[in-house]
């Protein structure tokens, strides 16, 4: 149990549609990033939100877009879903974004993730 | 830009085996360094986090170790058993705890 909640857990979506996948994070947790992981792939790093501001991107399309709340809510939006999108979407937590140092260093806890197919 | 490499891909032991899982990666300023563990159509569920001067981190049957001069990092697991099957995964964060995470080792333990 992480303390890391997703929605939903599987949607099928078809091509050129838009979908909002949500997340809950831990209580205090400034910090929020969404992954994208294919089947058989690592997760791959789409944008990273702290405070309720976006302060880091990986290489994804600005049909990507996201959104952190004050109640430690945050929400992943795909605009023109595209076939390719098909993928486990992760949200992850931490405290902190600092980790500098080398006493730092957070453990970032990760939801079970949602399914979207893209048909 | 951070590159992680994970290898093998897949790996199928006899339980009771002792095993070592390899990850390497190509930008060593790096202050820690996590490994994951990931049930099929699951999450991931972080295992062990070795901050830079660490060399090794415990837990249990677990064993990480870090070697950021050659920019390598094993995950050890001793007297394996069939509830050990999963997929392994070893992530380097960048600036502000974004991960760069490897492509995974598949691990089947047979009873």
């Amino acid at each position: 149990e992480t303390g890391v909640t997703q929605s939903p857990t599987h949607l099928i979506k078809t091509r050129g549609q838009q979908v909002t996948l949500r997340c809950s994070s831990q209580s205090g947790h400034n910090t929020v990033s969404w992954y994208q992981q294919a089947l058989g792939q690592g997760p791959q790093f789409i944008f990273q939100y702290y405070r309720e501001e976006e302060n880091g991107r990986g290489n994804f399309p600005p049909r990507f877009s996201g959104l952190q709340f004050p109640n430690y809510s945050s929400e992943l939006n795909v605009n023109a879903l595209e076939l390719d999108d098909s993928a486990l979407y992760l949200c992850a937590s931490s405290l902190d974004i600092y980790t500098w140092g080398e006493s730092s260093g957070n453990t970032i806890y990760f939801g079970e993730g949602s399914w979207l197919t893209v048909v | 830009k951070q590159e992680v490499t994970q290898i093998p891909a897949a790996l199928s032991v006899p339980e009771g085996e002792n095993l070592v899982l390899n990850c390497s990666f190509t930008d060593s300023a790096i202050y820690n360094l996590q490994w994951f563990r990931q049930d099929p159509g699951k999450g991931l569920t972080s295992l062990l986090l070795i901050q830079s001067s660490q060399r090794e981190q415990t837990s249990g049957r677990l064993n990480a170790s870090l070697d950021k001069s050659s920019g390598r990092s094993t995950l050890y697991i001793a007297a394996s058993q069939p509830g050990d099957s999963a997929t392994y995964l070893c992530a380097a964060p960048n600036a502000g705890n974004m991960l760069t995470f490897g492509g995974g080792t598949r691990l089947m333990v047979k009873p």
